[in-house]
């Protein structure tokens, strides 16, 4: 079955600073993945995928997302973060263009401080 | 929220009743999707729809019922056979057989459901 992993509950850093958030993933085929971000009390926008070619995928809002096959990644980053990047963030993947079944991570609450 | 509108924002449910959620798209999309968002736990998916008049279980399907019967609405009911149904519950919607930038999902605000 496929999986992500986000072995984060919570990322803390200072504005300004890099930030990261991991993901792995379980899949038996290519994998599709995403990244998305939740607001509170807001439903999930969209910020990056990774379907095929490069591995450094640029998003929304200045973040990147690395794939990373012989480690099985796919980290989120941003490299000067905001206030306003404090958010939910999910990983997710889909098993091929085909398969409408998006898996979810557990979730990375993110939270920047001034 | 990209055009998905999920009604009402809170709903309280009471022991043997049924709950109905209602999803609405005006974004032409096929399918949709019926997620359910508990802390720590990401998001989990009760039903899906690809087309009209056709719709799969999820991975938690059990306790709820979905229909189809229009492209714009996907309307999600919580029966009492749901034990937990406390949750949020985010409705999303996407083009059909997604390729290239057309795989994102678009979500909806979302709808708190408590048990009284």
């Amino acid at each position: 079955a496929q999986s992500v992993a986000q072995p984060e509950d919570q990322v803390n850093v200072a504005e300004g600073n890099p930030l990261t958030v991991k993901c792995t993933y379980s899949v038996s085929g290519n994998p599709y993945l995403f990244w998305y971000v939740q607001y509170p009390n807001r439903g999930l926008q969209f910020l990056l995928k990774y379907i095929t070619g490069d591995n450094l995928v640029k998003g929304s809002y200045g973040f990147e997302a690395e794939f990373n096959k012989s480690q099985t990644s796919f980290h989120l980053k941003k490299p000067s973060a905001l206030v306003s990047d404090s958010a939910l963030y999910f990983c997710a993947v889909r098993l091929g263009s085909n398969d409408y079944k998006l898996s979810f991570g557990a979730g990375t609450t993110v939270t920047v401080r001034a | 929220d990209g055009g998905i509108t999920q009604s009402p924002k809170y709903l309280f449910r009471k022991e043997g009743q049924n709950v109905t959620l209602s999803c609405e798209q005006n974004l032409n999309h096929d399918a949709m999707y019926w997620y359910r968002q508990d802390p720590g736990q990401g998001l989990r998916l009760i039903y899906y729809s690809q087309i009209v008049n056709d719709f799969q279980k999820g991975d938690i399907a059990e306790g709820y019922s979905v229909s189809r019967e229009k492209k714009e609405s996907f309307p999600l009911t919580v029966t009492s056979a749901q034990k937990n149904p406390t949750a949020f519950y985010l409705c999303a919607s996407s083009t059909h057989r997604g390729g290239g930038t057309n795989e994102k999902l678009f979500f909806g605000s979302g709808t708190q459901l408590s048990v009284l």
